[in-house]
């Protein structure tokens, strides 16, 4: 098993532009997550999703969009970036739906926006 | 709102002596408390995590201790490694926030040789 894969892992991006982070596991988990991990601030929740075709709000939603068409794959969309935006993005996946128990993380995506 | 205050924010020990973080939290009804270890360009894992029906656990040189009444958690490394060098994060999960985790800020800890 890969695992929970987020590609890519490097990205710089203007302001205003779009684009989406790519997350995928294949441990056929019912709950994934994305967090953004800023110096000093650990990780905070973006959104998360109990199974596909759901999805709900975490702690800093604002600017970031999600769909969960697949138990697999959980995309995390920036419609129009913005210099606040610029960290580190984690995508992690849970076997349960209510995310219970340990979180497997992914390698992690550097996003800069100038 | 819930809150997870982590320290110290960085730590430097010499190797084979023992490593403290400390955490504390907001909510008394917080019942799950984990630690990951995020290693450089990798992703945080988990390393040790306790319930708030136990007062420690231990896993070889790493053990967690949890008081209920003063909403501290801290974790102990001994004898540390230079491998033990990384960040750490705690983290609680909250039932006003829907059971999900909220994370401290982290502790970098440097293992001098």
């Amino acid at each position: 098993n890969a695992g929970v894969t987020q590609t890519p892992k490097f990205q710089v991006l203007k302001t205003g532009q779009s684009m989406t982070l790519q997350c995928a596991q294949d441990m056929n988990h019912e709950y994934m997550s994305w967090y953004r991990q800023d110096p000093g601030m650990g990780l905070r929740l973006i959104h998360y999703s109990v199974g596909a075709g759901i999805t709900d709000q975490g702690e800093v939603p604002n600017g970031y969009n999600v769909s969960r068409s697949t138990t697999e794959d959980f995309p995390l969309r920036l419609l129009s970036a913005a210099p606040s935006q610029t960290s580190v993005y984690f995508c992690a996946s849970n076997p349960t739906p209510q995310g219970t128990g340990e979180l497997f993380f992914g390698e992690g995506s550097r996003l800069t926006v100038l | 709102g819930e809150n997870v205050e982590q320290h110290p924010s960085t730590l430097s020990v010499q190797e084979g002596d023992s490593a403290v973080i400390k955490c504390t939290y907001s909510d008394s009804a917080s019942n799950y408390f984990p630690w990951y270890k995020q290693e450089l360009g990798k992703g945080p894992q988990l390393i040790i995590d306790i319930r708030s029906n136990v007062g420690e656990k231990k896993d070889q040189r790493i053990a967690v201790t949890l008081n209920k009444t003063a909403k501290h958690f801290s974790l102990h490394i001994t004898e540390t490694q230079p491998e033990d060098s990384a960040v750490y994060f705690c983290a609680a999960r909250f039932k006003a926030a829907g059971n999900k985790l909220t994370f401290g800020g982290g502790t970098r800890v440097l293992v001098k040789p």
